[in-house]
């Protein structure tokens, strides 16, 4: 899988969007996107994943650069409960048995 | 809610003794995956099991060992236990042998003394 990188922390603005930056520049044309969240000693959450198309639901929206060597995930109007640790991971879709889980981003949203 | 439970919540214990955790998976789901996650190692994959079955290793200590029970719950035992293995243990569940999503538990915290 390839590896990523992001910042180590950001702070966003109740009520404002939130654009958490990925790196993956070693990324393979099979691989995909994926992005789960950990809020404070909870289980890992999955948000979405994409390929090269930007994607969205109801949770976030993935934005993938056309040379795909980086990813935003924007959360549009972010609230205190989306605090938490914001992890990027690339891998083949439905081929591998693990998540490689990096360091991630710890967002702080702030009143 | 992922649909996934752990038990116990919390388990503390001392050094050299064994545990067991157990995962129940959510409704359907067959495979069956346990992480670790310490402070200085961060999330770290164990083990997986599909429908029963061993289907992959990680970074597992020959201490440690799992199962997978014919109605798919999963039980993580933890044997002669060192302090280094106080850690949150997540299990988590996914209908495929491979898939795209992971729904984890709320995870069980054990601390070795």
């Amino acid at each position: 899988d390839a590896k990523t990188t992001q910042p180590t922390s950001m702070d966003c603005a109740e009520g404002r969007a939130a654009n958490l930056p990925c790196n993956h520049s070693t990324i393979s044309g099979n691989e995909y996107v994926y992005w789960y969240r950990q809020i404070h000693s909870q289980g890992p959450q999955y948000i979405i994943h994409g390929l090269k198309n930007n994607e969205t639901n109801e949770m976030a929206s993935l934005i993938i650069t056309e040379d795909r060597k980086s990813s935003t995930l924007i959360l549009p109007h972010a609230t205190l409960r989306d605090t938490a640790v914001y992890y990027c991971i690339v891998r083949v879709e439905s081929s591998n048995y693990k998540l490689t889980f990096g360091k991630g981003t710890l967002l702080t949203v702030n009143p | 809610d992922s649909g996934v439970t752990q038990t116990p919540k919390h388990l503390i214990t001392a050094t050299g003794q064994r545990v067991t955790l157990r995962c129940s998976p959510r409704s359907g789901d067959l495979s069956v995956y346990w992480y670790q996650q310490s402070l200085d190692q961060g999330l770290q994959f164990l083990i997986q099991y599909y429908n029963g079955e061993e289907r992959a290793k990680g970074n597992i200590l020959e201490r440690f060992s799992a199962q997978q029970f014919p109605d798919l719950h999963s039980e993580l035992n933890l044997s002669s236990l060192e302090l280094g293995d106080s850690a949150l243990y997540f299990c988590a569940s996914s209908l495929a042998y491979s898939s795209d999503t992971q729904y984890f538990g709320p995870g069980t915290r054990l601390t070795v003394l």
